[in-house]
This record gives C-alpha cells, structure tokens and sequence, in this order.
C-alpha cells in the first residue's frame, strides 16, 4: 500500500516551452502532498506544499507563477514548469502521506527535466 | 525556518564494521526524524525514522538515536554490508510540513 506514482519519468523539453508532472497517490486519498527537487549530487529541497482545494503554500526563493501547482483531487497534483530554462534542469520529487497522525512521506519515482 | 545540518559529506568503512552518520537541527517544533538511503537517479527510501517522544528505535542492522535537549540525532548501522553503500539523507519535519533534508552522506563500504 501507500504508493505514489509521476509521470512522465523524463521529459526534455525546449527552453521557453512549459511541462506538465503529475503525482498520483494510487491506493490513498493525500490532502497534502509536497513537490521537491534535487540538482545533481544534492539534496532533496522542498519547493512546495500543495493542498487539496486551496493554493500551494511556497517556499521560500521558489518563484509560484514559474511553477504552478494544482491540487484538484486527493489523488493527483500536477506541477507546471512554465517557461523552462536550463537551469530549471533537475530531477522533480513528490511525496504524500497518509494524514491523520502518520508522519511517515511516500515518495514517487521522480522525473527527469532537461531543459534544451 | 528548519535547518538541518550533516555530517560527514562521506564516509568510507570497511565491510563489516559500523558506520555513524550525525545530523543536527535548528526548529525545536520539529517532531519526526527519518533517514532515508537513496540511490542514483531513485527515489529517497525510507530506512528507519524516530519520532520526538522516542530517545532511540532499532531495527535489524540499523539504530536511530535522538536527543532533543541537544536537537541532534544518528544514525548507526551495524555490520555494513557491500549494498549499503549509497547516499543517505537526514530530515526534520514538524507538524504537518514538509521535510527539510540534510546535504547528504556518500556511505563507502570497502570490500
């Protein structure tokens, strides 16, 4: 049980152009998931929280009109990396959780950005 | 906001001997402590984590240590083995927030 799901698992997008992730919880409904991202031989930074219903909350320096986060069901959020860039090139995580007192975060697989 | 420091950035052991890796954090709100072990281009994976009402947790191989005067806390494995090189990462979390990860640990096991 508890398992998420992303896709795509790599995407190669043109610089200026948008991509869409999504992250699915495929066995549990997530009012809260949370996207990160990981540059190469870094650590995992947490972007942003996405609530289901309501507006992302963002981090701190994570700019929320070049990525635009939905929560529309309590099984899917998607990820909008608007106008990507190079250096938007990175590996993009989400997890969930179970909610109601379970602390422990499911992560997805993660996707690939390469921006040309 | 959360500030999670670790340490080492790596770590090379002989096989069979223990690895310590040692985290610190900044928040005195966070409450759950997990580590996780990842491998290139995969997901994190949880691997053991501790709640802040617990001192230490234990499981097989691996031991989780926490002290909240000191907001610090460890992990100990045992007995390494060849797969358990890989990077392992610390994080914090309180209430219903996201994690704040450490740098990272590249764990060297030496045949």
């Amino acid at each position: 049980g508890a398992v998420v799901s992303q896709h795509p698992s790599r995407v190669i997008c043109k610089s200026g152009t948008s991509v869409k992730i999504e992250c699915r919880s495929l066995d549990f409904q997530a009012t809260t998931m949370f996207w990160y991202r990981q540059f190469p031989k870094q650590s995992l930074m947490l972007m942003a929280t996405s609530n289901e219903g309501s507006k992302a909350t963002y981090e701190q320096g994570v700019e929320k009109d070049k990525f635009l986060i939905n929560h529309a069901s309590l099984t899917l959020s998607t990820l909008t990396v608007t106008s990507a860039h190079p250096e938007d090139s990175s590996f993009y995580i989400c997890s969930a959780s179970l909610g109601g007192g379970s602390y422990e975060q499911y992560f997805g697989p993660g996707t690939r950005l390469t921006v040309t | 906001g959360e500030n999670v420091e670790q340490h080492p950035s790596t770590l090379s052991v002989q096989e069979g001997d223990s690895a310590v890796i040692k985290c610190t954090y900044s928040d005195s709100a966070s409450n759950y402590f997990p580590w996780y072990k990842q491998e290139l281009g995969k997901r994190p994976q949880l691997i053991i984590d501790i709640r802040s009402n617990v001192g230490e947790k234990k499981d097989q191989r691996i031991a989780v240590t926490l002290n909240k005067t000191a907001k610090h806390f460890s992990l100990h494995i045992t007995e390494t083995q060849p797969e358990d090189s890989a990077v392992y990462f610390c994080a914090a979390r309180g209430g219903a927030d996201g994690l704040t990860f450490g740098k990272g640990t590249h764990l060297i096991i030496q045949p």
